[in-house]
């Protein structure tokens, strides 16, 4: 039944080392995003895929970058986690990129600790 | 640019209270107008939506209706529980531009 699925749900990493968070859907959207969301914050758009094309936000960090292998599954990579990166990291997918009828649904994130 | 403003919290209630949050927006265009809600250490959950002015969407008691020329899309419940705490979202959708949030509005409802 679920729609999409985030693994892990609570992720910890050192200081400085490589993480990777996983985002899949069985709703065969065209579009994924990755939010980062803070502690009683809203979430912040990190960047998104419209099928293979990839689009950054203005103000997302290098450190993170993000790869689409195909249509299901959608990858968060951040390279050198700092301590300020720990955070709830959220996936969504939509049908389209545009269009303002479209909905985004959420998975259910997965919580990023930095020791 | 897209903008949401939503009241802020927390807002404590006793369980079968009446909510209102309000929610107002900034908008070019015909955006449509979300509720997400989100629960403790959980990821958001699409609550209701509207996607046109007179609008009214409703889900699990919740409704709101999409008010353009108040610009206000604002979240109603007439009998609040214990298990609606959590925060919740107002959220818009404009052209070709992903959501734009509020931030949040944190309920909790006690017995």
């Amino acid at each position: 039944d679920a729609m999409v699925i985030q693994n892990p749900r609570y992720q910890v990493t050192q200081f400085g080392k490589p993480v990777t968070l996983s985002c899949s859907q069985t709703l065969n959207h065209n579009v994924m995003y990755w939010y980062q969301q803070k502690s009683s914050q809203a979430p912040k758009l990190l960047f998104h895929y419209y099928d293979k094309d990839f689009n950054n936000e203005a103000d997302t960090p290098d450190n993170f970058q993000s790869r689409r292998p195909n249509t299901s599954f959608c990858f968060l990579d951040i390279r050198s986690p700092g301590l300020g990166d720990a955070a709830m990291y959220l996936c969504a997918t939509s049908r389209l990129a545009g269009g303002s009828t479209d909905t985004q649904y959420f998975g259910p994130g997965t919580r990023l600790t930095v020791l | 640019g897209n903008s949401v403003t939503q009241m802020e919290g927390p807002v404590t209630l006793s369980e079968e209270a009446f909510l209102t949050i309000n929610c107002t927006y900034t908008a070019t265009g015909y955006p449509s107008l979300f509720w997400y809600v989100q629960y403790p250490g959980e990821g958001l959950q699409l609550l209701l939506k509207a996607t046109k002015a007179d609008d009214k969407g409703s889900n699990k008691g919740f409704e709101a209706t999409y008010r353009k020329e108040t610009t206000s899309f604002h979240l109603e419940k007439g009998s609040v529980q214990v298990s609606d705490s959590a925060v919740y979202f107002c959220a818009l959708r404009g052209g070709n531009t992903p959501l734009v949030f509020g931030k949040g509005t944190r309920l909790s409802v006690i017995a």
